[in-house]
């Protein structure tokens, strides 16, 4: 039963354009949600994340927003670099579980065109 | 200071081998997590050693799984026999102590690209 679920499989930009990507959860009671990001023949790294008490956590470029209502994340890059051609994962926990036990999505590969 | 390192890269064997995958977190990590991307699909959780010790095992798919952390160090993942579902792309990751302002300190290594034929 996937918990995390990222729709779209891929998405292509334009660079200086802003990429949007969305994520969708059914587990109410997830309480931390991340994005990682993943080149070809690497391992996944954390690019920013976002605790459910809050609606928006910017990083730079990065920005997630957190629509609890509707249990539903998105992850905004603005504005898109080829350097930003990547898989993207959504992920999200539960802080009274495990330790670092995330549920992650299937991922967005973003292609940024110049 | 090293990362995540994680060895074979690859390995390709045949359904009914047996095939055993390495791991060794960043020094002084004591969180290690195994886990699983099969064919492009979502990246699975399978299991969490802290220490040498198992704290969650609950993502293993059956018992042909087997996870080892020697002394709290290194951590291995036999697969005996493997099937071919089990094809893949293993991922190890490390962090260190519990909670330390949760947010990104799991750390993944390059991961090990399993094909069963």
């Amino acid at each position: 039963d996937q918990q995390v679920k990222q729709n779209s499989p891929s998405l292509s930009v334009q660079e200086g354009r802003i990429s949007i990507l969305n994520c969708d959860y059914t587990n109410s009671m997830f309480d931390y949600f991340l994005w990682y990001k993943k080149y070809p023949a690497e391992g996944p790294t954390f690019l920013i994340s976002i605790s459910s008490i809050k609606d928006k956590n910017e990083d730079g470029r990065f920005t997630v927003f957190l629509n609890k209502s509707a249990k539903h994340l998105s992850l905004h890059i603005v504005p898109s670099q080829p350097g930003d051609s990547a898989v993207y994962f959504c992920a999200a926990s539960l802080t009274t579980d495990s330790w670092g036990k995330l549920q992650f999505g299937a991922g967005t590969q973003v292609v940024v065109t110049p | 200071e090293a990362g995540v390192t994680q060895f074979p890269s690859h390995s390709v064997i045949e359904k009914g081998q047996t095939v055993t995958l390495r791991c060794d977190p960043i020094s002084g990590h004591d969180n290690l997590y195994w886990y699983r991307r099969v064919m492009g699909k979502e990246i699975k959780f399978l299991l969490h050693f802290v220490k040498e010790s198992k704290q969650d095992e609950s993502g293993m798919p059956n018992n042909r799984f087997l996870a080892e952390r020697t002394g709290g160090t290194y951590s291995t993942l036999k697969v005996q026999p493997a099937e071919l579902e089990d094809s893949g792309v293993y991922f190890c990751a490390s962090s260190q102590g519990r909670r330390q302002g949760f947010g990104g300190e799991l750390f993944f290594g390059e991961g090990s690209r399993l094909t069963v034929l």
